[in-house]
């Protein structure tokens, strides 16, 4: 069973669409992530939900958009996509928010915007 | 702003060869320190993490790191290396409180030739 699955795991749209990345894990964590990851590598946390409440959210463009219907679901949706967007995004659980636990993370979803 | 640097792009190592990735960090404080492994089409993996302790750390997969809070590095070793250790590495840092903000370094994509 996969712990952290995302969907989909390639995204092709036109600049100005909008788009969801839905991510659920089934470890029973109540910590869920999304990281974006850009061409050259980097890897930057975006949100940061516990047990449904927003957490952390790294100056994020107000066209993205996390929404945690319950501990087990954290979906991204991202409006007016535009091609500064096009990054692989990742979305990453773990128990608790402390740092002295693990991440664990999705296959990642590779968005690109033309 | 805590930082990481990974010196080495790309690093090609012989099957049965050893293997060092290097990662340095830039921080107030000693941070908690990852290290973490993307194979192709993966996600991330963790295989270690240094809270406090002992400064060599072992990790999954026959990997070992050693923090030297002198140099302000989390090198990362494996006596012999294995074609499946074939992948992209992510070095990584994060505040020892309760916020699970990770910061990556831009990674070392490690080829293993036969």
């Amino acid at each position: 069973d996969t712990a952290v699955s995302q969907t989909p795991k390639y995204l092709v749209t036109q600049m100005g669409n909008d788009k969801s990345i839905k991510c659920e894990q089934n470890l029973g964590h109540d910590t869920m992530y999304w990281y974006k990851q850009d061409s050259k590598k980097f890897l930057k946390i975006m949100f940061s939900y516990n047990n449904k409440e927003l957490i952390i959210n790294e100056t994020v463009p107000n066209r993205f958009s996390p929404k945690s219907p319950d501990k087990a679901h954290l979906n991204l949706h991202i409006n007016s996509l535009e091609l500064g967007d096009s990054a692989v995004y990742f979305c990453a659980s773990s128990r608790g928010t402390g740092m002295n636990t693990e991440a664990f993370f999705g296959q990642g979803t590779r968005l690109t915007v033309v | 702003a805590q930082s990481v640097t990974q010196p080495d792009i790309h690093i090609t190592v012989s099957e049965g060869a050893s293997l060092e990735l290097r990662c340095n960090y830039s921080y107030g404080a000693t941070p908690y320190l990852f290290w973490y492994v993307q194979s192709p089409g993966q996600g991330l993996q963790l295989l270690l993490k240094y809270f406090s302790g002992d400064t060599l750390v072992q990790g999954i997969k026959g990997f070992e790191a050693e923090f030297k809070r002198s140099q302000s590095s989390f090198n990362l070793r494996k006596p012999s290396v294995h074609w499946s250790d074939a992948a992209e590495y992510f070095c990584a840092v994060g505040p020892p409180t309760n916020d699970y903000k990770l910061s990556f370094g831009a990674g070392t994509t490690v080829t293993v030739r036969a």
